[in-house]
């Protein structure tokens, strides 16, 4: 159980455009969602914390407007990446909350490149 | 703020070998302390965590962790390592008056020879 998936796992796009993350708990539901950036042999980052049914809280020196989040249903949050440019290129990573505020449950990560 | 330091990139090890991955943490009171696993193409899965009691912990896939608080760590560990263990592990550390979000180390890479 506690699974969560992300799609696509790899995507490619030209600078300029846009791109959508889905994320989505398959077998829970779950009111807050997380995004996670992680760069080559470093940590993750937390972006944002997305709750269902409100805005997204996002981390100090996020752009709101590059990183559109929605958590349109209590399985599903999107992370759009709006106007792509080479420097967004990373591995982004979705995390859904269990029943217990400390379970996170991981997506296998969707790897981006703007080129 | 709470952060993590994971001061070895890359650990390697021979298959059967023992291992000890290194973590320390910064935290003004006593903190959420969690072990991560990721595979290729696999999400982050929760090895081991502690929140209070003995300061020993068992985790999945036989590993351990001790939280040192006089050291500010919480070393993992496993008496005989398997090539399947080979992986990218995390330490993270939450804040234990807030919300449960970890900060995470810039991780671990374990490399296992046959």
């Amino acid at each position: 159980g506690a699974v969560v998936s992300q799609h696509p796992s790899w995507v490619i796009c030209k600078s300029g455009t846009s791109v959508k993350i889905e994320c989505r708990s398959l077998d829970f539901q779950a009111t807050t969602m997380f995004w996670y950036r992680q760069f080559p042999k470093q940590s993750l980052m937390l972006m944002a914390t997305s709750n269902e049914g409100s805005k997204a809280t996002y981390e100090q020196g996020v752009e709101k407007d590059k990183f559109l989040i929605n958590h349109a249903s209590l399985t599903l949050s999107t992370l759009t990446v709006t106007s792509a440019h080479p420097e967004d290129s990373s591995f982004y990573i979705c995390s859904a909350r269990g029943e217990r505020e400390y379970e996170q449950y991981f997506g296998p990560g969707t790897r981006l490149t703007v080129t | 703020a709470q952060s993590v330091t994971q001061p070895d990139i890359h650990i390697t090890v021979s298959e059967g070998a023992s291992l000890e991955l290194r973590c320390n943490y910064s935290y003004g009171a006593t903190p959420y302390l969690f072990w991560y696993v990721q595979s290729p193409g696999q999400g982050l899965q929760l090895l081991l965590k502690y929140f209070s009691g003995d300061t020993l912990v068992q985790g999945i896939k036989g590993f351990e962790a001790e939280f040192k608080r006089s050291q500010s760590s919480f070393n993992l560990r496993k008496p005989s390592v398997h090539w399947s263990d080979a992986a990218e592990y995390f330490c993270a550390v939450g804040a234990s008056g807030g919300s449960y979000i970890p900060t995470f180390g810039r991780g671990t890479s374990l490399i296992v020879h046959p």
